[in-house]
Order: structure tokens, then C-alpha cells, then sequence
């Protein structure tokens, strides 16, 4: 079956770091890929997405692009503040309508000042 | 994307009783999913809720333990019944975008811990 694997964490960076958290999937078909992003004490958001090889999702000033031949989809952002810090999940979908959705464990992100 | 509601955002529960959570969406939507979330985990679905039928349940998790409702194209209730400190957890409503397609957006979650 599907599955996404990230990179463990925590992952704790000062301000202004480079960051990259590392996601590779198992798929059968071309699934369309995603960054959700968990705030301490909130649900999760959509941070960006991609749904066809070589896409790039940006927002926030991370960005993730779809690698079928390395079945990767990393997360990068260039300098990551304070307010960054919370828990990422990759997670991908091959079907229409938000069925199938298969989550990464997730990885914790800490800024520190 | 959809505005998302849920009641109660949380709330401490004694073993044996059961909670409702209640999810509004502020558009129509088709499909509706809930999700647990155990502390430090990832997300694990529940169910899936179309309105007008039987929510379909994953492997795993049963009616009788999480009974759904789905009356209409906006709202929908998940109880979690019998609670046992297992049962502490964020429970996450879910959607379609208005357009249907493949992306899901979530509300805020119903941090529930069962003492």
C-alpha cells in the first residue's frame, strides 16, 4: 500500500537557518502530494501542495518540489523564524474527493531565538 | 477553502461516559472525514461521512464505539462512546475544497482527555 516517510525529529534550528525536511513516498499510481502544517495547540493546515512530477508548492516561503524519480517531495524554506516552530506532515492522495490520504509520521520543528 | 468549525474544542471527560463533537462547515460539501490524532502521532482516519449514508468505517474502528451522523451537506457529529483514557486524543474534522478535487482541510481538532 501507499506510504510517506520523513525525516525523524525534533529538528531544532536557530533563526534565520536554512531548513529541509526530507519526505519520500510509496505509490502506486501518480499521487498528488502535500506540507501540512500543526501549531502548538491547533488543527492542521495546508501549507502547500503539488500534484503532477516537477510541480513546485510554495507558500510562507517554504517550498516542496515533486520528484517522481526520487519519489521525494523535501520541504525547504531559506531562513526560518521563531514562529515556524511547530509539527510538519507530508502526506500524499491518489484518489479525487480527499479519500485515501496517507499521513507521514511527522516531523517536530523548534526555532529557537 | 471551507471555514471549519468544531465543538467542543476541548474538553476533559470521565472514563465510561461518551462525547459528542460537533463539525459546521460554512459551505456544502460531499465528503466529510473524521481523524484521530494520539498524542505525539500522526493522523489515523476513522471514517469517512456522505450525507444521506452510512459513514464507512476504517479497519479498526467500529460504530458502536464512534457513531456518526451526517444530516445534511454542512454538519456532522462523531461520539466517542465508552471513553477510556486510550481515547485521549485530537479529533479532527475534515473536508473537500469547494470544488471538489483531492485536497482536504481540517478544523481546528477536539482535544479531548478522558481521566
Amino acid at each position: 500500500g501507499d506510504s510517506v516517510t520523513q525525516m525523524e525529529g525534533p529538528v531544532t534550528l536557530s533563526e534565520e537557518a536554512f531548513l529541509t525536511i526530507n519526505c519520500t513516498y510509496t505509490a502506486t499510481g501518480y499521487p498528488s502530494l502535500f506540507w501540512y502544517v500543526q501549531y502548538p495547540g491547533e488543527g492542521l493546515q495546508l501549507l502547500l501542495k503539488a500534484t503532477k512530477a516537477d510541480d513546485k508548492g510554495s507558500n510562507k516561503g517554504f517550498e516542496a518540489t515533486y520528484r517522481k524519480e526520487t519519489t521525494s517531495f523535501h520541504l525547504e524554506k531559506g531562513s526560518v523564524q521563531v514562529s515556524d516552530s511547530a509539527v510538519y506532515f507530508c502526506a500524499l492522495s491518489e484518489r479525487n474527493y480527499g479519500q485515501n490520504f496517507v499521513f507521514g509520521p511527522g516531523t517536530r520543528l523548534s526555532v529557537l531565538p | 477553502s471551507a471555514v471549519i468549525s468544531q465543538k467542543p474544542s476541548r474538553d476533559i471527560c470521565q472514563r465510561g461516559t461518551s462525547l459528542t463533537i460537533q463539525c459546521q462547515v460554512d459551505s456544502q460539501v460531499t465528503m466529510m472525514f473524521w481523524y484521530r490524532q494520539q498524542p505525539g502521532q500522526s493522523l489515523t482516519l476513522i471514517a469517512t461521512a456522505n450525507q444521506g449514508s452510512e459513514a464507512t468505517y476504517e479497519s479498526g474502528f467500529v460504530i458502536d464505539k464512534f457513531p456518526i451522523s451526517r444530516p445534511n451537506l454542512t454538519f456532522s457529529t462523531l461520539t466517542v462512546s465508552n471513553m477510556s483514557p486510550e481515547d485521549s486524543s485530537i479529533y479532527l474534522c475534515s473536508v473537500t475544497g469547494q470544488s471538489g478535487g483531492n485536497t482536504i482541510y481540517f478544523g481546528e481538532g477536539s482535544w479531548l482527555t478522558v481521566v
